[in-house]
């Protein structure tokens, strides 16, 4: 079976520090890995993906992530925050033999403090 | 640029209406998705479609049907609407093959009176 744990549904930084989003994984076979942002009242946009190439994965507005398997995570962080960044932000898996199905975690709400 | 269209943005409506959440994509993907998603909570999957004339349900059992007869549209339909409904509903689309990002919708936010 395949799940995403993210730990801490809320996170608050200052605007200039690191942000750090948690995610964990299950998966029995080799996943696909994403995240995404929402801003209030919109879809879901891709930050970035890993898709079992180099496992440090850069991906839109300053953001990056790596697989760890050992560790079974895919950690999203950024330098530096910015005000931009709030959002809320989900971690997904799928795999090959679930014919691309996305199981989403329950979303970690990221607050930048000025 | 995704370009995937959902109307109406915004539906207020009472109980026992039908409704139907249009979806629109015109990136010819054969995958389509539905997405319910309430404050909290994960995403869950309550239909995808493979192509034309394919519908399955998702993971999270739904009161709601859904048609695909062209490639680019994907509605949803209920056929009587109840406060339980009540939450925002995000469709999706991707291309075939492991791995594939999907794109969402900018969601459709339901409330049932």
């Amino acid at each position: 079976a395949q799940s995403v744990t993210q730990l801490g549904s809320h996170v608050s930084v200052s605007e200039g520090a690191l942000v750090l989003l948690r995610c964990n994984y299950s998966s029995s076979v080799p996943p696909y890995l994403f995240w995404y942002v929402q801003y209030p009242n919109q879809g879901l946009q891709l930050l970035l993906k890993y898709t079992s190439a180099a496992t440090l994965v850069k991906g839109i507005n300053g953001f990056e992530a790596e697989f760890k398997k050992s560790e079974t995570s895919f950690h999203l962080t950024k330098p530096s925050a910015h005000m931009s960044d709030a959002a809320e932000y989900f971690c997904a898996v799928s795999h090959a033999n679930t014919g691309n199905q996305f199981y989403f975690g329950t979303g970690t709400s990221l607050t930048v403090i000025p | 640029e995704a370009d995937i269209y959902q109307t109406p943005r915004y539906l207020v409506i009472g109980t026992g209406k039908k409704i139907t959440l249009e979806c629109s994509q015109t990136m010819g993907h054969d995958k389509m998705y539905w997405y319910q998603q309430d404050p909290g909570m994960e995403l869950h999957l309550i239909h995808y479609s493979y192509g034309v004339n394919s519908t399955e349900k998702g993971d999270l059992s739904s009161e709601s049907t859904v048609s695909r007869i062209r490639t680019e549209h994907f509605p949803l339909t209920l056929e009587s609407a109840r406060p339980s409904h009540t939450s925002q509903y995000l469709c999706a689309s991707s291309e075939e093959g492991p791995g594939e990002t999907q794109y969402f919708g900018p969601g459709t936010r339901l409330l049932v009176l």
